[in-house]
C-alpha cells in the first residue's frame, strides 16, 4: 500500500448502532497515524494520535487500535448517535515525520 | 482567541490572475501545512514547513508557491490561476502532540 486508504467510503447506520471503519496505510517508516473528526462547513478536529503498535485510544464512545506492522488502523464508534455523523480522516506521517499524508476519509450518517 | 487564522474565507478569482492566501497563528506552532479539499479525496497536501526560512512540497505543489519568513505566518501564493485550483484550502499549525489544528478554511473560485 502506497498511500493513506480508508474503507468503507460511506457508511450509513441507525442510532444507537456500534460501527467501525479502517485505515491501511504503508507500514514502512511509520512514525503516527491520526484521525481526525471533520463535520460539514467545519474544520477538521483532532481525535487521536497514536505511536505504537497495539496502542489503543478511547475518547467517550470512540475509540481507535492500531497495527503498525500489518500496516492498519480502526476506528470504533459505539452506539452511535446522529451528533456522530461526520467525514472520518486517518494520516500518516510518510517519507518523515512531518510529511503528512491524509486519507479520503469514510462519510458516516446517523439515521435517528 | 488564539489559534489559525486564515484570510479571505471566500475568493473568486479569473483564470490567470494572481493572488496570496494568508495564514498566521499565534501558538507558537513551529510546523505548518497547507491542504487542499478535493471533492471524495479528503485532504491533498500543497507545501508544508517546519520552521521560519523551510519550506517543503507536498503532494500537489504545481501552481502554489510558499514563504515562511516568520514562524506565525504561511502564506499560500497562487501564480497564474486555473480552474483546476477552485478548491477548499485549509492551513494547519501542528500541536506538540503531534496534532493538526486547522484554520477554517478558505474557499476559492476561478472562473
Amino acid at each position: 500500500i502506497l498511500n493513506v486508504e480508508q474503507s468503507p467510503q460511506s457508511l450509513h447506520v441507525q442510532e444507537g448502532d456500534s460501527t467501525n471503519f479502517t485505515c491501511s496505510f504503508p507500514s514502512s517508516n511509520f512514525y503516527a497515524l491520526h484521525w481526525y473528526r471533520w463535520e460539514t462547513a467545519k474544520s477538521p478536529e483532532a481525535l487521536f494520535v497514536m505511536t505504537l503498535n497495539g496502542d489503543e485510544k478511547k475518547k467517550g464512545r470512540i475509540s481507535a487500535t492500531l497495527n503498525t506492522k500489518e500496516g492498519y488502523s480502526y476506528l470504533y464508534i459505539k452506539g452511535s448517535q446522529p451528533e456522530d455523523s461526520a467525514t472520518y480522516l486517518c494520516a500518516r506521517n510518510l517519507y518523515n515525520n512531518n510529511d503528512m499524508r491524509f486519507g479520503a476519509g469514510t462519510r458516516l450518517t446517523v439515521k435517528p | 482567541n488564539a489559534g489559525v487564522t486564515q484570510t479571505p474565507k471566500f475568493r473568486i478569482l479569473k483564470i490567470g490572475q494572481s493572488m496570496t492566501l494568508q495564514c498566521t497563528q499565534d501558538m507558537n506552532h513551529n510546523y505548518m501545512y497547507w491542504y487542499r479539499q478535493d471533492p471524495g479525496m479528503g485532504l491533498k497536501l500543497i507545501y508544508y514547513s517546519v520552521g521560519a526560512g523551510i519550506t517543503d512540497k507536498g503532494e500537489v505543489p504545481n501552481g502554489y508557491n510558499v514563504s515562511r519568513s516568520t514562524t506565525e505566518d504561511f502564506p499560500l501564493r497562487l501564480e497564474l490561476a486555473a480552474p483546476s485550483q477552485t478548491s477548499v484550502y485549509f492551513c494547519a499549525g501542528r500541536e506538540n502532540t503531534g496534532e493538526l489544528f486547522f484554520g477554517e478554511g478558505s474557499r476559492l473560485t476561478v472562473l
